[in-house]
């Protein structure tokens, strides 16, 4: 595609619900990252993905957040249980190499829980 | 790991006038520094960005400047204009690694 795609743009969700926000790349890009940005804040580190395998998930806060991408391209974060400090947008990205080199951002998921 | 910080949190300057946002970083292994232009409700949009290899390098209006050894980095916007005005972060990595952010710059350009 022409660019990163997420979807939903927003999602307003009870707390506990489980969500799953979609992420897709550039085509051809292998590298892509997860971020969370809180209103006022700079993008967070969640996980970083290097083709199909997670090349570092130590910014996943607690084990209710996972993120796969099982073909190397489409990425899903998946949130169970969610809370309402879950609240934010969540930033998806995708570079053409290994690591973060000119990477482009997605225009988010603003994920709400209420 | 790695540590950003950014300043000014905000910063108004008159059109025309130049505007200077600085940042530190912690991990002397990091070698690629983007910076990154914010609207409000937008994306983060890069806007230029420099590697360690190099202590300089200017875009147009837009320069940036690097210190690997004082571990300091800085954005300079000359001529500013009204549609200048945006939440401006800057980030370092190792590239091969997570982006680590800086909290953010608010610039506003007064007409």
């Amino acid at each position: 595609g022409a660019g990163v795609s997420q979807t939903p743009s927003n999602k307003v969700t009870e707390k506990g619900k489980y969500v799953e926000l979609r992420c897709d790349p550039i085509s051809g890009h292998t590298a892509l990252y997860w971020y969370r940005q809180s209103l006022g804040q700079g993008p967070e580190f969640l996980i970083y993905f290097q083709g199909t395998g997670a090349a570092d998930d130590s910014g996943l806060p607690n084990d209710r957040f996972f993120a796969v991408r099982p073909e190397g391209s489409v990425s899903t974060l998946k949130i169970q249980r969610t809370e309402r400090g879950d609240s934010a947008v969540y930033l998806c990205a995708s570079s053409p190499g290994q690591g973060a080199y000119g990477y482009t951002f997605g225009s988010g998921t603003r994920l709400t829980v209420v | 790991g790695e540590n950003v910080e950014q300043h000014p949190s905000t910063l108004s300057v008159q059109e025309g006038d130049s505007a200077v946002i600085k940042c530190t970083y912690s991990d002397s292994a990091s070698n690629y520094f983007p910076w990154y232009k914010q609207e409000l409700g937008k994306r983060p949009q890069l806007i230029i960005d420099i590697r360690s290899n190099v202590g300089e390098k200017k875009d147009q209006r837009i320069a940036v400047t690097l210190n690997k050894t004082a571990k300091h980095f800085s954005l300079h916007i000359t001529e500013t204009q009204p549609e200048d005005s945006a939440v401006y972060f800057c980030a370092a990595t190792g590239g091969y690694q997570k982006v680590t952010f800086g909290t953010g710059t608010k610039l506003q350009v007064i007409p």
